[in-house]
């Protein structure tokens, strides 16, 4: 059983470019967060997605940034014209169904951007 | 404002000896509580989690305790290996915030051989 996917693992933009995450969560997981990790601070949340619904994104910043969970493929996470700030590393997560404050969350291996 | 904090950021333990990692909270409305051990370029990878009902919970060498008056809990690694070597992040949610995961800021543990 495959974990979480992440693709790219690493990416580099230059500022004004757009940035495109994507995350497959694992096999039988219908719900899927995403997390930012800046340089030597812990996770922070950004937004809480199921198939084809935005649960939460409280926090996500709101311009430039959004996030969708179509109902086949992955879920995408779109920074639009980056600054450096974006450099981060970005993290997918996902749960199976069920009562959700239950279950517990399963992290992909990441995607480090590196904004120019 | 960070609701949950981890006061350590590293620490160096001898293999074979305990490591005790701390983590406190603010937000009395956490009621679930989560370790994930972290290496370096890849995901936080599940530990073990605790209930607020519960003050203990032990999966092998890992054990997690909770005490809820003094919102702070902690995770006890017995025997230590170098195997253990990695940043660990504790983490904590409430069964109405979205289920979002609010993480500390990690503990940096050394084991040595």
């Amino acid at each position: 059983n495959a974990g979480v996917m992440q693709n790219p693992r690493h990416l580099v933009r230059r500022r004004g470019q757009e940035a495109r995450l994507r995350c497959s969560p694992m096999k039988g997981h219908s719900h899927v967060y995403w997390y930012r990790q800046l340089p030597e601070e812990g996770l922070k949340f950004m937004v809480y997605l199921q198939k084809e619904n935005i649960i939460d994104e409280s926090g996500m910043p709101k311009e430039r940034f959004s996030a969708e969970f179509p109902k086949e493929g992955p879920s995408i996470l779109r920074i639009q014209q980056v600054v450096r700030g974006d450099s981060a590393a970005y993290f997918c997560a996902s749960s199976p169904p069920g009562r959700q404050w239950q279950e517990t969350q399963y992290f992909g291996p990441g995607t480090r951007l590196l904004v120019l | 404002d960070q609701q949950v904090k981890q006061n350590s950021p590293s620490l160096s333990v001898q293999e074979g000896r305990i490591s005790i990692l701390n983590c406190d909270y603010t937000n009395s409305m956490f009621d679930y509580f989560l370790w994930y051990k972290k290496y370096p370029a890849e995901g936080p990878t599940f530990l073990i989690s605790i209930s607020s009902i519960k003050d203990k919970n032990e999966d092998g060498r890992f054990t997690v305790f909770l005490n809820k008056s003094a919102k702070h809990l902690s995770l006890h690694i017995v025997p230590s290996q170098p195997g253990d070597s990695a940043v660990y992040f504790c983490a904590a949610r409430t069964n109405n915030a979205g289920n979002m995961l609010t993480f500390g800021g990690g503990t940096r543990l050394m084991v040595k051989p």
